[in-house]
C-alpha cells in the first residue's frame, strides 16, 4: 500500500531563517507530488506541485521554493522566513491521473 | 466568485440529528468530486468520492447535479465522532484539486 511521510510535524523558527521541510512517498511510482498551506482557520492554497523528477510548478509567487531531486520526494524550502509564513504545511500525493488525493500528517511552522 | 463554494457553517447538531452540506462549483468541465474530512490540527482525509448517480457509504450520502453544479453530503444519525470539518473538492481533467472553505460540524451530547 501507499504511504506518505513528511517532517518534521512541528517546528518553531525565528524570522529570517532558513526552512526545509521533506515529504516522501512509499508503494508508488512517478505520483504527482504537492505542497499545500493552511493558515489559522483558512482553507488550504496549494503552493507547488510537480508531475515528475525536476519539474516545478509554482501556483502563487511568494519566498517559497520547492524541489523534486528524487521521484517520490518532495521539499519545500525558503532562505529567509517571514511571520507570515507561519501555518500547516502538507504534502500530497496523487497518482495520474489523478483520481485522489492523499495528505501527509502534516508540519506545523510557526515562524517567531 | 471562488471555484469551490461551501455553506460557511458552523454546524451545531444534537447526536442522532441528520445534517446536510451543500457545495457550489462554478466551473462546468469540473469532471470529479470528493468530500473530505479533517480533524483539528489533523490533515484532510477522503471520506468519499462522489458520482454521478449518487453514493452512500453507511450513513453518508453523497449526491452530484451536474446541471445545477451542486454537490451534497448527508450525514445521519450523526455521532460525536463525525465533529470535524468537512471540505468540498473538485477537479478538471488534466487540472489541479480545488478546495472548498470547508463547513464546520459540531456534534453535541
Amino acid at each position: 500500500s501507499q504511504t506518505i511521510h513528511q517532517w518534521p510535524a512541528t517546528l518553531v523558527q525565528p524570522v529570517g531563517s532558513p526552512l526545509s521541510l521533506e515529504c516522501t512517498v512509499e508503494g508508488t511510482s512517478n505520483p504527482n507530488l504537492y505542497w499545500y498551506r493552511q493558515a489559522a482557520g483558512r482553507g488550504l492554497q496549494l503552493l507547488f506541485y510537480s508531475v515528475g523528477i525536476g519539474q516545478i510548478s509554482s501556483e502563487v509567487p511568494q519566498n517559497l521554493s520547492a524541489s523534486r531531486p528524487q521521484d517520490r520526494q518532495f521539499i519545500l524550502s525558503s532562505k529567509k522566513l517571514l511571520l507570515s509564513d507561519s501555518g500547516f504545511y502538507l504534502c500530497a500525493w496523487s497518482t495520474p491521473p489523478g483520481n485522489t488525493i492523499y495528505f501527509g500528517e502534516g508540519s506545523w511552522l510557526t515562524v517567531v | 466568485r471562488k471555484e469551490v463554494e461551501q455553506d460557511p457553517g458552523p454546524f451545531n447538531v444534537p447526536e442522532g440529528a441528520t445534517v446536510a452540506f451543500n457545495c457550489t462549483y462554478s466551473n462546468s468541465a469540473s469532471q470529479s468530486f470528493f468530500w473530505y474530512r479533517q480533524d483539528c490540527r489533523k490533515e484532510p482525509k477522503l471520506l468519499m468520492s462522489v458520482y454521478s448517480s449518487g453514493n452512500e457509504d453507511g450513513r453518508f450520502t453523497a449526491q452530484l447535479n451536474r446541471a445545477s453544479q451542486y454537490i451534497s453530503l448527508l450525514i445521519r444519525d450523526s455521532k460525536l465522532s463525525d465533529s470535524a470539518t468537512y471540505l468540498c473538492v473538485v477537479r478538471r481533467p488534466g487540472q489541479n484539486f480545488v478546495f472548498g472553505p470547508g463547513t464546520r460540524l459540531s456534534v453535541l451530547p
